[in-house]
């Protein structure tokens, strides 16, 4: 099956960059969509299709994807992103299978 | 705004049968549509169950196929969740969620998620 490999942690400063990767094999030539999930709270769409962001999502976050990575970016981190965000693909590889990486663990410091 | 809202025990014993229901509000499950279940085990990642299109076709992750069952109810505009044979293993939140973009094409997300519940499997 297909397999989303995620950092665990990033640690980022407020007002600065977070740049959070998504790797997988050739995942360039599939859509990736990002969730965030903050504590005790259900996951959140931020970014589906790679790059598009769902109404109500600020515009510091964005996505990209190319070769074996996908990319989330939060620019201008404030204290509330602080959170874990996964990212999400179809396993074509697989009978049906929506995959999901490990998660990635944003501190905000 | 559509809405999601999962129900049910709390609480499975071992060897049991894990029964959740998900309703549906500010839209139709009959839309064009699949609805999904996924699941966290506590201070872990989340997996994909499977889902279900209001026609009452499946599909279910391979990990899980041979315990899970996901039906529809058009009349009450809710689709539930049977897992059977559980074990501690299978202690996790359980999120229920509609599925968006096309999968014809392979391409979709989940939004939006219920609030999900905890079910934990314990004698």
């Amino acid at each position: 099956s297909y397999v989303l490999t995620q950092p665990p942690s990033v640690s980022v400063a407020p007002g600065k960059t977070a740049r959070i990767t998504c790797g997988g094999n050739n995942i360039g030539s599939k859509s990736v969509h990002w969730y965030q999930q903050k504590p005790g709270q259900a996951p959140v769409l931020v970014i589906y299709y790679d790059s598009d962001r769902p109404s109500g999502i600020p515009e510091r976050f964005s996505g990209s994807n190319s070769g074996n990575t996908a990319t989330l970016t939060i620019s201008r981190v404030e204290a509330g992103d602080e959170a874990d965000y996964y990212c999400q693909v179809w396993d074509s590889s697989s009978d049906h299978h929506w995959v999901f990486g490990g998660g990635t663990k944003l501190t905000v410091l | 705004q559509v809405q999601l809202q999962e129900s049910g025990p709390g609480l499975v014993k071992p060897s049991g049968t894990l029964s959740l229901t998900c309703a549906v509000s500010g839209g139709s499950i009959s839309s064009s549509n699949w609805w999904s279940w996924i699941r966290q085990p506590p201070g872990k990642g989340l997996e994909w169950i499977g889902e279900i299109y209001h026609s009452g076709s499946t599909n279910y992750n391979p990990s899980l196929k041979s315990r899970v069952t996901i039906s529809v109810d058009k009349s009450k505009n809710q689709f539930s969740l049977k897992l059977s044979s559980v074990t501690a293993a299978d202690t996790a939140v359980y999120y229920c969620a509609r599925v968006m973009g096309n999968i014809a094409a392979a391409v979709g997300w989940f939004d939006p998620w219920g609030q999900g519940t905890l079910v934990t499997v314990s004698s």
